[in-house]
């Protein structure tokens, strides 16, 4: 059984990078996509991006200029680094990967704020 | 974008009853490959989001024979054949087809 927990700080001023981690356990990163989605307060799911085992990524293009997706097979994890945050960038995040079973972390609440 | 539109966007149904979900493409969701990616979600409050159903009609491991899933190409539709309290929340659909994916806005199901 996969279980998905993630991890990164949760406040950060504008322009700063947020930096999530999602580790995996009970699973490998083979033959799957492992994916970021994120959800502003009171509103619906946004898809961030995701990555496979061999690195091959895919972003929203909204948020292509800033964002990457990282994987490290060593650990059994994945990241997600977004640069330069503002305000609209306050959402609780999420990870999550389709085995043909579907897992998600538990969220990470990200505020945004000087 | 691949635009998700879900319809109603508020549902308030009564225990026992029926309720159905409308989720409309913007381009058809038939892959080169013959298969539809439209997944549905479930959020209940406080929680991550929950897969109820993915390629268009195939429930997840766990997930109760009321809920079922139809549709084809550009429409789909999440049924509930009675609600029950436990189904209280948010229901989403997710185009996995298309990159970028995209949600829709969501439909927030409550007990009258």
């Amino acid at each position: 059984q996969v279980q998905l927990q993630q991890w990164g700080a949760g406040l950060l001023k504008p322009s700063e990078t947020l930096s999530l981690t999602c580790a995996v356990y009970g699973g490998s990163f083979s033959g799957y996509y492992w994916s970021w989605i994120r959800q502003p307060p009171g509103k619906g799911l946004e898809w961030i991006g995701e990555i496979n085992h061999s690195g091959s990524t895919s972003y929203n293009p909204s948020l292509k200029s800033r964002v990457t997706i990282s994987v490290d097979t060593s650990k059994n994890q994945f990241s997600l680094k977004l640069n330069s945050v503002t305000a609209a960038d306050t959402a609780v995040y999420y990870c999550r990967v389709d085995t043909g079973l579907d897992f998600w972390g538990q969220g990470t609440l990200v505020t945004v704020s000087s | 974008d691949v635009v998700m539109t879900q319809s109603p966007l508020s549902l308030p149904v009564t225990l026992g009853q029926p309720a159905s979900i409308s989720c409309r493409s913007s381009q058809s969701l038939v892959y080169i490959d013959g298969n539809t990616f439209l997944n549905w979600f479930q959020q209940r409050p406080g929680q991550s989001p929950r897969r109820l159903v993915s390629l268009v009609s195939n429930r997840d491991s766990g997930v109760p024979d009321r809920f079922s899933g139809s549709g084809s190409g550009t429409n789909f539709t999440l049924k509930i054949s009675r609600v029950e309290a436990e189904d209280v929340g948010i229901y989403y659909c997710m185009q996995g087809t298309h990159w970028p994916r995209t949600f829709g806005q969501g439909t927030k199901v409550e007990i009258k």
